[in-house]
């Protein structure tokens, strides 16, 4: 089963209006990262939290992480019609020291002009 | 150039016949990792290599067949396609505790 699960699995909000999108997981983790994908298109990395973080900024993106509670959120503020896509959470897993990735079902975001 | 690229970017091909998908990463990164992307799936671990000659099973590997004799290259083979394997199968590389490098993808249809 997928470690990530991500809440809403759509979401569509007007340009300029924040949005947020939630990512549980079910084990410890390293680190859990946020990655979109433009339609058709590969992933593309967005922001890294390490377990011993609690928030991290990347210019419009702000992404939270609670150990304790399993969960991460990732903020778009002021959102704009280019931030339409869907965005994936992805957690390394401490248990393991295999390096792999494993990523939720996805957000998808519709930022209306 | 630079980057992660897979091969090739789209296939058509017939059930039963074996088929494989090539992926080269410039970076020297240790791991290697093959996702497939389905609809209401999201992106789901088929394989993926800690280094040359070290590999294993992610949550869906039944049908698949991987390699990596060279670090810079982790070809994924299906064996006897079926048409459960249509998908989009995505090729990413990373180093250990930092971000993942995705290729373009190749959108491979079984019919």
């Amino acid at each position: 089963s997928q470690q990530g699960e991500e809440d809403p699995q759509a979401l569509s909000i007007q340009e300029g209006e924040n949005a947020t999108m939630n990512c549980s997981y079910k084990t410890s983790i390293n680190n859990l990262q946020w990655y979109r994908q433009n339609s058709g298109r590969g992933l593309v990395h967005l922001i890294l939290i390490r377990s011993n973080e609690r928030e991290k900024h990347s210019g419009r993106l702000r992404v939270t992480l609670d150990t304790s509670k399993k969960s991460s959120s990732l903020l778009i503020t002021a959102s704009r019609a280019a931030d339409t896509a869907s965005y994936f959470c992805a957690t390394d897993a401490s248990s393991s020291n295999t390096g792999k990735l494993i990523f939720g079902q996805g957000t998808t975001l519709q930022v209306k002009p | 150039d630079a980057g992660i690229t897979q091969s090739p970017r789209y296939k058509i091909t017939e059930t039963g016949r074996q088929v494989t998908l090539m992926c080269h990463q410039t970076w020297s990164h240790s791991y290697m990792f093959w996702y497939r992307q389905d609809l209401g799936h999201g992106l789901r671990l088929i394989y993926y290599s800690a280094a040359a000659d070290i590999t294993d099973k992610g949550e869906v590997p039944d049908g698949y067949v991987v390699s990596r004799s060279k670090t810079e290259n982790f070809p994924l083979t299906l064996e006897s396609a079926t048409r459960s394997q249509t998908s989009v199968y995505f090729c990413a590389s990373r180093d250990r505790y930092t971000e993942a490098f995705f290729g373009q993808g190749t959108r491979l249809t079984v019919v």
